[in-house]
């Protein structure tokens, strides 16, 4: 998995309640990714990292915070969450030198919210 | 908007079968592509990518695809399909520089042995 562990890998909580899921990478990739995965949309970016404090919203980032105060981790906070919210969570980072997007995920994490 | 579109939400195939998901993007200058591939219960693999240079490319486990820019497509393909290939397939999409990937909504394969 290129270094990549998310925690947890399971989660059920309540509609309401702050969740937070971390990424941890061992490679020290500069850019690092959020995406949430749904039956029938996909993967969607909700927000991503390009060094430590440097983030950005991707398209479906309402309802997400995001943090990197070191390379390695890369933490996805829901502050409240909604049932909506209920979905597979995976972290990916950058590998590719080029300059090009080249994606390696993690195992992802299962969040229901009920 | 830059988006990647699948039109093939399920596929059944029996083995041996030849295979082609089609995938078509909608990017200004220059793309970069891409195919994933999540076998059930597991993340996503790569499977192959294309840059630049020679159209056809090929990938891991006997998968190829063709970026045909005038059309806008990077088509999977596969001459004989495996049981062991049922998976589910994302093409992805990205203009040269650009921080986002995006994804397609997916494909599902399935193999019947």
């Amino acid at each position: 998995d290129a270094g990549i562990t998310q925690s947890p890998r399971h989660k059920v909580t309540e509609t309401g309640t702050p969740v937070t899921l971390r990424c941890h990478q061992t490679e020290n990739h500069r850019y690092m990714y959020w995406y949430r995965q749904d039956p029938g949309h996909g993967l969607r970016l909700i927000h991503y990292s390009y060094g430590v404090k440097d983030t950005d919203k991707g398209e479906v980032s309402d309802g997400y915070s995001v943090s990197r105060s070191k390379t390695e981790d890369f933490l996805l906070t829901l502050e409240s969450a909604t049932s909506s919210q209920t979905s597979v969570y995976f972290c990916a980072i950058r590998t590719s030198a080029s300059g090009a997007n080249v994606l390696t995920f993690g195992a992802g994490s299962r969040l229901t919210v009920l | 908007a830059q988006s990647v579109s699948q039109h093939n939400h399920h596929v059944i195939l029996s083995e041996a079968a030849s295979l082609e998901l089609g995938c078509n993007y909608s990017y200004g200058g220059t793309v970069n592509l891409f195919w994933y591939v999540q076998y059930p219960g597991q993340h996503l693999q790569l499977l192959l990518k294309y840059f630049s240079g020679d159209p056809l490319v090929k990938g891991i486990k006997g998968f190829e695809a063709e970026f045909i820019k005038s059309k806008f497509s990077f088509n999977l393909r596969k001459p004989s399909v495996q049981w062991s290939d049922t998976a589910e397939y994302f093409c992805a999409a990205t203009g040269f520089g650009n921080e986002k990937l995006t994804f397609g909504t997916g494909t599902r394969l399935t193999i019947i042995p």
